[in-house]
C-alpha cells in the first residue's frame, strides 16, 4: 500500500495566529513530499515541494517566510502558515512520492479556515 | 505554467452507461500524464501514469489513452456504477521529472442508480 496521513482534517484559527499542519506516510518513506493548496473551483496549485533534510523549494508567489515547511525525516513533513489571515483560508493538501517512482499519493487535506 | 483543460466539467450518467471525458495538455516538453480519482472526503487516488505516445492503461473498467503529439488524454468507464461518482483530475509534468504535477479542475462525474 500507499497511504499518506494529514492532521488536521479541519482547523479554525484567528486571524494572526500559526497553524501546523502535518503530513505523514504510513508505509513507506518519501525523501520528497508536495504540497498544495485549492482555492473553491480551482485547481490544486502546487506550492512547495520538501525535501527530506534539505530546504524546501516554493513555487514562484508562494512566500516562504509564511508557509514554513520542515521535512526532518523520511515519513513526516510539516506546514506551519504562520500568522494567518482570511485569505490564507483554504484547502492544503500534501502528496509523497516513494523514491524512485513518479506516483504522487497523496493526503486527504485540511480545511483551514481563518477568522 | 503548463495550461490543463478537462471536459467536461461535470457528467451526469445513469448506472450501466460508458462514459468518456477528456484531458488537454501543451504537448511541448511532455514527460508523464497522470490521472487520480478524487471521491469527496478521500484522499485523491492515483489511477494511471502514462508517459509514451499511444499509450493505453486499463484498471478494471477504467481504462485511459495519451496522445502526446496532439496533447490529449482520454479517460474512459465502462458500464459506469454509482461507485465511481468522484471527480477525475488529469496531472501532465513537464520534462525534467515527474516532480511538479500540473493539475486540471478536474471532471466531476455523478452515476444514478
Amino acid at each position: 500500500g500507499a497511504v499518506v496521513s494529514q492532521h488536521p482534517s479541519w482547523v479554525i484559527c484567528k486571524s494572526g495566529t500559526s497553524v501546523k499542519i502535518e503530513c505523514r506516510s504510513l508505509d513507506f518513506q518519501a525523501t520528497t513530499m508536495f504540497w498544495y493548496r485549492q482555492f473553491p473551483k480551482q485547481s490544486l496549485m502546487l506550492m512547495a515541494t520538501s525535501n527530506e533534510g534539505s530546504k524546501a523549494t516554493y513555487e514562484q508567489g508562494v512566500e516562504k517566510d509564511k508557509f514554513l515547511i520542515n521535512h526532518a525525516s523520511l515519513t513526516l513533513s510539516t506546514l506551519t502558515v504562520t500568522s494567518a489571515h482570511p485569505e490564507d483560508s483554504s484547502f492544503y493538501i500534501c502528496s509523497a512520492r516513494k523514491d524512485g517512482a513518479d506516483t504522487q499519493y497523496f493526503g486527504p487535506g485540511t480545511r483551514l479556515t481563518v477568522l | 505554467i503548463l495550461n490543463v483543460e478537462q471536459s467536461p466539467q461535470s457528467l451526469h450518467v445513469q448506472e450501466g452507461d460508458s462514459t468518456n471525458f477528456t484531458c488537454s495538455f501543451p504537448s511541448s516538453n511532455f514527460y508523464a500524464l497522470h490521472w487520480y480519482r478524487w471521491e469527496t472526503a478521500k484522499s485523491p487516488e492515483a489511477l494511471f501514469v502514462m508517459t509514451l505516445n499511444g499509450d493505453e492503461k486499463k484498471k478494471g473498467r477504467i481504462s485511459a489513452t495519451l496522445n502526446t503529439k496532439e496533447g490529449y488524454s482520454y479517460l474512459y468507464i465502462k458500464g459506469s456504477q454509482p461507485e465511481d461518482s468522484a471527480t477525475y483530475l488529469c496531472a501532465p509534468s513537464t520534462q525534467g521529472g515527474s516532480e511538479k504535477l500540473v493539475f486540471g479542475k478536474g471532471t466531476k462525474l455523478t452515476v444514478n442508480p
